[in-house]
């Protein structure tokens, strides 16, 4: 079935740094993927759509200059948390689906000191 | 918007019981998925079932689009069963993107 790869599983950083997360379609094109926050014991919450050669598309309250999004290929999109503090905090995960149904990653924990 | 929501909002379970979660959606959806997030924060695709009813294994899904509700059945459940099952939707042409109901948290104890 249908596999989508998201790296790193856990990131401990400082405050201040930046960081790469990484989503990858492994046998499948996706033109359009989505990345979600999670807060503990709460849904998951979309911040933006990716969109491959264009502009992503960000949800109402989501500062697209703290979270860059990059979907340079059909196979791979990148979420960057700029300049992290504590209270960037969270689960990130993200999904991708040629068509229906959506396939997850096994999301990435951040946590920012 | 559509309008997802889940019951029950908690559930606990001994062993081997069964048990049925309801999702109720509030407009007409292309798409409904049931997921299963385990304690490590894993989402498992349980279902695709925009209508009709699947089963696989000891899991089961019922979806009536007319009426806008879908049943996720799990019976005999194990302890590892135990995490937040969610329900997700979406309408023909918002570029599939995914409506989540609340969830439900379901502990099976041994």
């Amino acid at each position: 079935g249908a596999v989508v790869s998201q790296h790193p599983s856990w990131v401990i950083c400082k405050s201040g740094t930046s960081v790469k997360i990484e989503c990858r379609s492994l046998d499948f094109q996706a033109t359009t993927m989505f990345w979600y926050r999670q807060f503990p014991k709460q849904s998951l919450m979309l911040m933006a759509t990716s969109n491959e050669g264009s502009k992503a598309t960000y949800e109402q309250g989501v500062e697209k200059d703290k979270f860059l999004i990059n979907h340079a290929s059909l196979t791979l999109s990148t979420l960057t948390v700029t300049s992290a503090h504590p209270e960037d905090s969270s689960f990130y995960i993200c999904s991708a689906g040629g068509g229906q149904p959506q396939h997850f990653g096994d999301g990435t924990r951040l946590s920012i000191l | 918007g559509i309008q997802v929501e889940q019951s029950p909002p908690d559930l606990i379970l001994q062993e081997g019981a069964n048990s049925t979660l309801r999702c109720n959606f509030s407009d007409s959806v292309n798409n409904l998925q049931w997921f299963h997030q385990n304690p490590w924060g894993q989402l498992i695709n349980l279902f695709y079932i925009p209508s009709g009813t699947k089963q696989n294994g000891r899991l089961s899904a019922t979806t009536v689009a007319t009426e806008r509700y879908s049943l996720l059945y799990i019976s005999s459940s194990q302890t590892t069963d135990s995490g937040v099952y969610f329900c997700a939707v979406n309408r023909a042409g918002n570029n599939r993107k995914l409506i989540w109901g609340l969830g439900t948290s379901l502990a099976v104890n041994p």
